[in-house]
């Protein structure tokens, strides 16, 4: 079965500071890979998502991930870290099975003080 | 367009009461899920319908049944509540079935189970 492994239930940055959230997948095959994210209160929206082709995706916000399948990982970095970016992240995973069925991580609340 | 909507945004029900959670959308798409959202779990599949007229199981989908009423409509129903359902439910659209599809989320029913 496949499943996501997010290490760190929380992370805190100072405002500024370079932003990393991890993420792992285990997998036998490459697979499809995203990252969503929650405002309190709110549902879920992706941030970004890789399928194929270039493996360094660039998301809204500032965010990027980069797919390395040597290590199974998936991690989010943003430069530097608002304000606004306080919230929940979750990795997800989509076995190749043809049909849309995600995997969450448990997620990983970003905490960012001034 | 009001996209993912979901009814009630809150309930409290006694244990062995019943109720219905609605979810609609207005964006003309195939597949709708049921998820919920437990602290430290991330998101956990329910059900799911990959197109009008069909369901399937997902990962937790003891204790809940789904109606898919038509294209726009998927409604979770919980026959006699329990304590362990006290959660938060998401709904979530996708356009097509395929695998490299964004889920796009509703706001979120909080369900509290006494």
């Amino acid at each position: 079965a496949q499943s996501v492994t997010q290490l760190g239930s929380h992370v805190s940055v100072s405002e500024g500071a370079l932003v990393l959230l991890r993420c792992n997948y285990s997998s036998s095959v490459p697979p499809y890979l995203f990252w969503y994210v929650q405002y309190p209160n709110q549902g879920l929206q992706l941030l970004l998502k890789y399928t194929t082709g270039a493996t360094l995706v660039k998301g809204i916000n500032g965010f990027e991930a980069e797919f390395k399948k040597s290590e199974t990982s998936f991690h989010l970095t943003k430069p530097s870290a608002h304000m606004s970016d306080a919230a929940e992240y979750f990795c997800a995973v989509n076995p190749n099975t043809g049909f849309q069925k995600l995997v969450f991580g448990t997620g990983t609340r970003l905490l960012v003080s001034p | 367009n009001a996209g993912v909507t979901q009814t009630p945004k809150f309930q409290v029900l006694k244990t062995g009461q019943s109720m219905t959670l609605q979810c609609a959308q207005d964006m003309n798409h195939n597949s709708m899920y049921w998820y919920r959202q437990d602290p430290g779990m991330g998101l956990r599949l329910i059900y799911y319908s990959a197109s009008e007229g069909t369901t399937d199981k997902g990962e937790v989908p003891n204790g809940y049944n789904v109606s898919r009423l038509n294209k726009r409509e998927f409604s979770l129903r919980l026959e006699s509540a329990a304590p362990s359902q006290t959660s938060v439910y998401f709904c979530a659209t996708v356009p097509l079935a395929g695998v490299r599809e964004t889920q796009y989320f509703g706001p979120g029913t909080r369900l509290l189970v006494l």
